[in-house]
């Protein structure tokens, strides 16, 4: 009964593929967020989506792109992935602005 | 954009002991949240509190709004309290949260 799962929790790839990571919530949620944890813990937001709507675009490269199929849902695909990429990428919800968000158990990007 | 820094980076305490965890912030917010990761990796959240008092269990927390300033209480440690406790904030007029950079706290049997 997970309130929000991401697929797949490890993932290793070479320089330069293209991934997906998919998360799920089954909160009933109206709003999703991708964020990024780098090598020293610090966290940011990438992406936020309300209703399937994008609302908050962080300055993130174009090689990242969020897609919302319903609200439920926000997957990550990730283009021509770099060295700099390599991070933990965790997706989180919550009812709306202003409201506890809650996170999923993050995916371990290495990138070799 | 508003800052947000959390005292102390790391904290290493006896089982049983209590802890004060401070956040500061620059800029008025009409959202502050702790979370809790623990050393698996998983972030849980332990209190909405943009203002007021809240307590749950061992823990609690207080934010001073108009001071710009959280504290979070863990009384009575446990090794299973160990982990980097973060502070996360949103501005007035904005709608995303923003980390500080934690503390780290170790809690010794």
């Amino acid at each position: 009964d997970t309130a929000v799962s991401q697929t797949p929790k490890y993932l290793v790839t070479q320089m330069g593929n293209d991934k997906s990571i998919k998360c799920e919530q089954n909160l009933g949620h109206d709003t999703m967020y991708w964020y990024k944890q780098d090598s020293k813990k610090f966290l940011k937001i990438m992406f936020s989506y309300n209703n399937k709507e994008l609302i908050i675009n962080e300055t993130v490269p174009n090689r990242f792109s969020p897609k919302s199929p319903d609200k439920a849902h926000l997957n990550l695909h990730i283009n021509s992935l770099e060295l700099g990429d390599s991070a933990v990428y965790f997706c989180a919800s919550s009812l709306g602005a202003e409201q506890p968000q809650h996170f999923g158990d993050g995916t371990r990007l290495s990138i070799l | 954009g508003i800052q947000v820094e959390q005292s102390p980076p790391d904290l290493i305490l006896q089982e049983g002991a209590n802890s004060t965890l401070r956040c500061n912030f620059s800029d008025s917010v009409n959202n502050l949240q702790w979370f809790h990761q623990n050393p698996w990796g998983q972030l849980i959240n332990l209190f909405y509190i943009p203002s007021g008092t809240k307590q749950n269990g061992r823990l609690s927390a207080t934010t001073v709004a108009t001071e710009r300033y959280s504290l979070l209480y863990i009384s009575s440690s446990q090794t299973t309290d160990s982990g980097v406790y973060f502070c996360a904030v949103e501005g007035l007029g904005n709608e995303k949260l923003t980390f500080g950079t934690g503390t780290r706290l170790t809690i010794i049997p």
